[in-house]
């Protein structure tokens, strides 16, 4: 089976903090993405990556950047946390090319205070 | 730009029930189409797909068609049960000019309690 695993399920930061937030995949997939879920509005795309040390914007990528140095690690960071940044974050992953499966991780949960 | 429009919710039955999710898109070329199901708790799993126009997804007696005349991807079960209660998305997998790298587009997502 595929597993995407995040590195924390529930944390809660300082506004202002740099916050990381890791994730591994096991199966090799050359394409790794990050979203974040708000109620009611589903899942928005903030970054992905199609290789190692490649990036591209997704939907809302204003106030976080993104690292992948191996191929199984995504990051996801947020440069100085902000209230409006509380939400929850999953990372996905897939082989390459359209129409492939996305697999998820178990989500983030964070709370920006 | 591509979008999923589905029907509003929350959606609430009674067990044994039949369900209907309605989904609608718009996006160019030919997407492939997602369900996706949240159980309380957790991250999301793939309940069915398909890739390409007349398709059947099925999956734990769940049902899609991908419908290109109407642009649609409607989810259906016949007899519903309250291990169903999860929250559903349906989403879209463009690939237009084959830049897409397989992102998903996603609805808003639809609460579904199943009472017994």
């Amino acid at each position: 089976d595929v597993k995407v695993t995040q590195s924390s399920r529930y944390l809660v930061k300082r506004t202002g903090e740099k916050v990381f937030l890791e994730c591994v995949q096991d199966m090799d997939h050359e394409n790794m993405f990050w979203y974040r879920q708000d109620p009611g509005l589903g899942l928005r795309l903030i970054y992905f990556s199609y290789d190692v040390k490649m990036k591209e914007k997704g939907d809302i990528p204003e106030g976080y950047s993104v690292s992948r140095e191996k191929k199984e690690r995504f990051s996801l960071i947020l440069e100085s946390a902000s209230t409006n940044q509380t939400s929850m974050y999953l990372c996905a992953s897939s082989s390459a090319g359209a129409g492939n499966t996305i697999y998820f991780g178990e989500g983030s949960w964070l709370t920006v205070v | 730009g591509d979008s999923v429009t589905q029907m509003e919710g929350p959606v609430t039955l009674s067990e044994e029930a039949f369900l209907t999710i309605n989904c609608t898109y718009t996006a160019t070329g030919y997407p492939s189409l997602f369900w996706y199901v949240q159980y309380p708790g957790e991250g999301l799993q793939l309940l069915l797909k398909a890739t390409k126009a007349d398709d059947k997804g099925s999956n734990k007696g769940f049902e899609a068609t991908y419908r290109k005349e109407t642009t649609s991807f409607h989810l259906e079960k016949g007899s519903v049960q309250v291990s169903d209660s999860a929250v559903y998305f349906c989403a879209l997998s463009g690939n237009a000019g084959g830049t897409s790298y397989g992102k998903l587009t996603f609805g808003q997502g639809t609460i579904l309690t199943v009472h017994p």
